[in-house]
Parts: structure tokens; C-alpha cells; sequence
């Protein structure tokens, strides 16, 4: 039972690089979501996605894209990365939070570094 | 925009203290509130959670939480702490829109 993945779990970069980080569930899920964790900031939402296809932003979505062709896949790119991107992302998936009442089931996060 | 409010952002305890975090929340419609936990070097889980119904709600490992209406308030209790119980947690709200807005999380040590 692979549930929810990433990848990579550590990531260094420098500044002005493009970076995508994986994400992938193998429940069907429907919806997915990128969180970054900050310091003092708890996790904040980036991007979801209610189904393949289907994206929407979420509280910090600058210099950000997301796609989702596949249900099972999630990745996100940081188009050109910046210092305040140093972060930890976190991917999870719900089978339906349309109504907000599904449990979220998360991965176990990427420690990205900037430099 | 809604906001989650965690009093605390560390506290440290013995064995067998009880443990109360805090949780305010400012969104005034129909909410849906979480706790999850994130333990050292695992994924963040689910502890509980309350739509509707009794506001006392039990959920893992002997964690319970109490939803006031009129305080916007849902602390998170439990009586008596483990070292296990170390872990950061957080507080979480949804609106009927299904956008999970987190607190910024309250770090707990518990010491044998």
C-alpha cells in the first residue's frame, strides 16, 4: 500500500532554476493539494486540484504552476526559484472535499533549499 | 478571509500531565475543524475532527476535542500525556468551499 509518495525528499537548487516536485497517490483520490510549511505560518495551500485537469490557486500560488494530467499525479514546478521558496512541500490527497469534510492524507514532504 | 488562531507555539510537559491546545478560529459560517499531527519523521495525520452533532469528539491515541460555537473556539485535550505524544500539531478549518486553513502549529515535548 504505496498511499501518497514524493519525490524528491530533499532537494537543493539555486536561484533562478526550475524545480518540479512529484507527487503521486495510488488511491484514486480525487482531489490533491501542495502545502508549503513555514515557520510561524503552519502549512499554507498552493494549488488544488478537484480532478485531472482541474486547477485552482490556493492562499500562495505566486510563482508556482501546477498541472495534473493524470489522477494519480500531481506535480509542481517552481518556474524560477527564489530564496523564499526554501521550504518544506507537502502534497495530500482527499477522495472528495467538496464539502471540506474529508480526511486529507499527506505525504511526507520535500525539503527544498534555495541558495 | 478566515484565520486559525494556536495560542501556543511550544510546550513542554512531563509524563502523565494533561495536555490542552488552544484553537480559534475567526470564519463565522458552517465550519469543519481538524486536528492533525505530525510526529517526528512521519507523514502529518489526522488526530479528529467535528462537522455537527454531540461537540465533544473523541479521536486516536486518547486525544479529544471540544467545539464551542460561541467561543469559535476547539481545544484539543488530553489527560494524561506519553512521551510518544511528542509532535507538532495542528489546528485546521475548512468553509463549505472544502479549503483546509491550518494554524501554525503548536510544538509539544513531553520529558519522561
Amino acid at each position: 500500500d504505496a498511499g501518497i509518495t514524493q519525490s524528491p525528499r530533499y532537494k537543493i537548487t539555486e536561484t533562478g532554476r526550475q524545480v518540479t516536485l512529484m507527487c503521486h497517490q495510488t488511491w484514486s483520490h480525487s482531489y490533491m493539494f501542495w502545502y508549503r510549511q513555514d515557520l510561524g505560518h503552519g502549512l499554507r495551500l498552493i494549488y488544488y486540484s478537484a480532478a485531472a485537469d482541474i486547477t485552482d490557486k490556493g492562499e500562495v500560488p505566486d510563482g508556482y504552476v501546477v498541472s495534473r494530467s493524470k489522477t494519480e499525479n500531481f506535480p509542481l514546478t517552481l518556474e524560477s526559484a527564489t530564496r523564499s521558496q526554501t521550504s518544506v512541500y507537502f502534497c495530500a490527497s482527499s477522495l472528495d472535499s467538496h464539502v471540506g469534510r474529508d480526511t486529507q492524507y499527506f505525504g511526507p514532504g520535500t525539503r527544498l533549499t534555495v541558495l | 478571509a478566515q484565520s486559525v488562531s494556536q495560542h501556543n507555539h511550544h510546550v513542554i510537559l512531563s509524563e502523565a500531565a494533561s495536555l490542552e491546545l488552544g484553537c480559534n478560529y475567526s470564519y463565522g459560517g458552517t465550519v469543519n475543524l481538524f486536528w492533525y499531527v505530525q510526529y517526528p519523521g512521519q507523514h502529518l495525520q489526522l488526530l479528529l475532527k467535528y462537522f455537527s452533532g454531540d461537540p465533544l469528539v473523541k479521536g486516536i491515541k486518547g486525544f479529544e476535542a471540544e467545539f464551542i460555537k460561541s467561543k469559535f473556539s476547539f481545544n484539543l485535550r488530553k489527560p494524561s500525556v506519553q512521551w510518544s505524544d511528542t509532535a507538532e500539531y495542528f489546528c485546521a478549518v475548512t468553509d463549505s468551499w472544502g479549503k483546509l486553513q491550518f494554524g501554525a502549529g503548536t510544538q509539544v515535548v513531553v520529558t519522561p
